[in-house]
């Protein structure tokens, strides 16, 4: 399976302050797509926003954009203007490129975020 | 919302025992997936189906099977629970652009 590497377990922002949260990813086909997904804490799914490989511009859904870097396999999600609502899991997916898992997501083991007033 | 939908929503089954869990959606689409959610690993999928009776094995396979007999229902069953199935389990359906995921079945093997 691809790999989807978020490196940070935990973080921190104040409201009203804009966050980061990192994601690489590793994969040799040139065609993919990148997911963000927000797990708060009664546990559904709830996805956030799609970047495409061939995609030439950052794709951005109201307060969430995604800063993505190709050539450094990056793909960060950033939240403007953090609310306390915002609190909850983050989670970065990499469709897979090929139909040996179905076009499957690929997750990242997440990133706790903790939105402080 | 999308279209899709988990049963049950909870479930303690005793080791040994058969369980099937349930996804519905209402969205027509071809690609339907399996996934468990445990502390310190994300989602990993399970079995996936791309058609009517077309299913196959994800990374984590083992103890699972499912089936597809219709377009809207993707069923997974555990033949003989184990207490390392204990998990929360995800149902998702794709398109290219979007994937969208059932409310979860949290399921507690003892």
């Amino acid at each position: 399976a691809q790999k989807i590497t978020q490196t940070q377990p935990g973080m921190f922002v104040q409201e009203k302050e804009a966050v980061t949260l990192d994601c690489t990813y590793d994969t040799s086909d040139p065609s993919y797509g990148l997911f963000w997904y927000k797990q708060p804490s009664s546990g559904e799914m709830i996805f956030l926003i799609y970047q495409g490989s061939y995609d030439q511009q950052n794709a951005t859904e109201g307060r969430y954009s995604l800063n993505f870097q190709k050539a450094r396999k990056s793909a960060n999600l950033v939240i403007s203007a953090s609310q306390l609502g915002d609190s909850a899991m983050y989670f970065c997916a990499m469709r897979e490129p090929n139909s040996n898992s179905g076009y499957a997501l690929n997750f990242g083991k997440g990133t706790s975020l903790l939105v402080t007033p | 919302d999308a279209g899709i939908t988990q049963s049950p929503r909870h479930k303690v089954t005793e080791t040994g025992t058969p369980v099937t869990l349930r996804c519905h959606q209402t969205e027509n689409h071809r690609y339907m997936y399996w996934y468990r959610q445990d502390p310190g690993h994300g989602l990993r999928l399970i079995h996936y189906s791309y058609g009517v009776k077309d299913t196959d094995k994800g990374e984590v396979s083992d103890g699972y099977s499912v089936s597809r007999s219709k377009t809207e229902d993707f069923l997974l069953t555990l033949e003989s629970a184990t207490s390392s199935q204990t998990s929360v389990y995800f149902c998702a359906i794709r398109d290219f652009t979007e994937a969208f995921f059932g409310q979860g079945t949290r399921l507690t093997v003892v």
